[in-house]
C-alpha cells in the first residue's frame, strides 16, 4: 500500500495523559500536513512541514501540541495533558504539488 | 483571509440521476486551486477533482465535473449517473498559490444516494 498511513486508528485516553500519533506519508511527497476534524465539520489545518522543516502552525495548535518530522520522512503529533476538547479525528495528508492525499485518520477520545 | 462556504448541509438523489453540490469561496489571490474531496462513512478523505483557477476549462473526471465561475467565486460539483457508492460527505476546499498548499475546507455536504 503506497498511500498515507496513520497509526493508531483509534486512541482512548484519560484526561491529562499524553498521546502520540504517527503518520507515514507517500514516500516521494515532501509536504506533510496535520488537520483536525470534529464530527460533521470540515478539517481544520494544524501544521505543515516541507521536508523536515515545520513551516507553518495554526493558532489551533496550543502549547500542548507538538509535531515533528525527523529526516523529512514520517511525522509525529504529540498532545500533552489531553483535555476533553481534544477529542477529534486527527488527519495527516501529504502532497508533492497541489492536491493533498489523506490518511484514514486517528480518532482520539479523551475520557 | 480565505473562506469556503457550502450552503447545503444535506442532499439526496436517486440512483442514476444527476446532482449538483454548491460551493462559494473568497480569496484575494489571483491564482489558486480548488478541490472537491469525498469522505465516505469509513472516513478516509479522497480527492475527487481539482481545478486550477488560471484554467478556464472546467475540470472533468469520469462522472464528476465542475462548473467554475471565477468572477462569481463559485465552484459547484456535478455528479452524473449517481451510484450508491457516491454516498458520502463532500468537501469543497481551496488553497492559494503560495508555498504551503494548506487547504481551507468548507463545512461539507452530506450526499445520500437512494436506490
Amino acid at each position: 500500500d503506497t498511500g498515507v498511513s496513520q497509526d493508531p486508528r483509534h486512541k482512548i485516553t484519560k484526561r491529562g495523559q499524553n498521546v502520540t500519533f504517527r503518520c507515514d506519508p507517500i514516500s516521494e511527497h515532501n509536504r506533510l500536513y496535520w488537520y483536525r476534524q470534529t464530527l460533521g465539520q470540515g478539517p481544520e489545518f494544524l501544521t505543515y512541514f516541507q521536508n523536515e522543516a515545520q513551516l507553518e502552525k495554526s493558532r489551533l495548535l496550543s502549547d500542548r501540541f507538538s509535531a515533528e518530522r525527523p529526516k523529512g520522512s514520517f511525522s509525529t503529533l504529540e498532545i500533552q495533558r489531553t483535555e476533553q476538547g481534544d477529542s477529534a479525528m486527527y488527519l495527516c495528508a501529504s502532497s508533492l504539488f497541489s492536491g493533498a492525499f489523506f490518511g484514514q485518520g486517528t480518532r482520539l477520545t479523551v475520557v | 483571509a480565505q473562506t469556503v462556504t457550502q450552503s447545503q448541509p444535506e442532499m439526496s438523489v436517486q440512483e442514476a440521476e444527476t446532482v449538483t453540490l454548491s460551493c462559494t469561496y473568497d480569496t484575494s489571490e489571483n491564482n489558486y486551486y480548488l478541490f472537491w474531496y469525498k469522505q465516505p462513512p469509513s472516513r478516509q478523505m479522497i480527492l475527487v477533482i481539482r481545478q486550477e483557477a488560471y484554467k478556464q476549462q472546467n475540470a472533468t473526471e469520469n462522472r464528476f465535473s465542475v462548473n467554475f465561475q471565477k468572477a462569481a467565486k463559485s465552484f459547484s460539483l456535478k455528479i452524473s449517473d449517481s451510484q450508491l457508492g457516491d454516498t458520502a460527505m463532500y468537501f469543497c476546499a481551496l488553497h492559494g498559490s503560495g508555498n504551503t498548499g494548506k487547504l481551507i475546507f468548507g463545512q461539507g455536504t452530506t450526499l445520500q444516494v437512494k436506490p
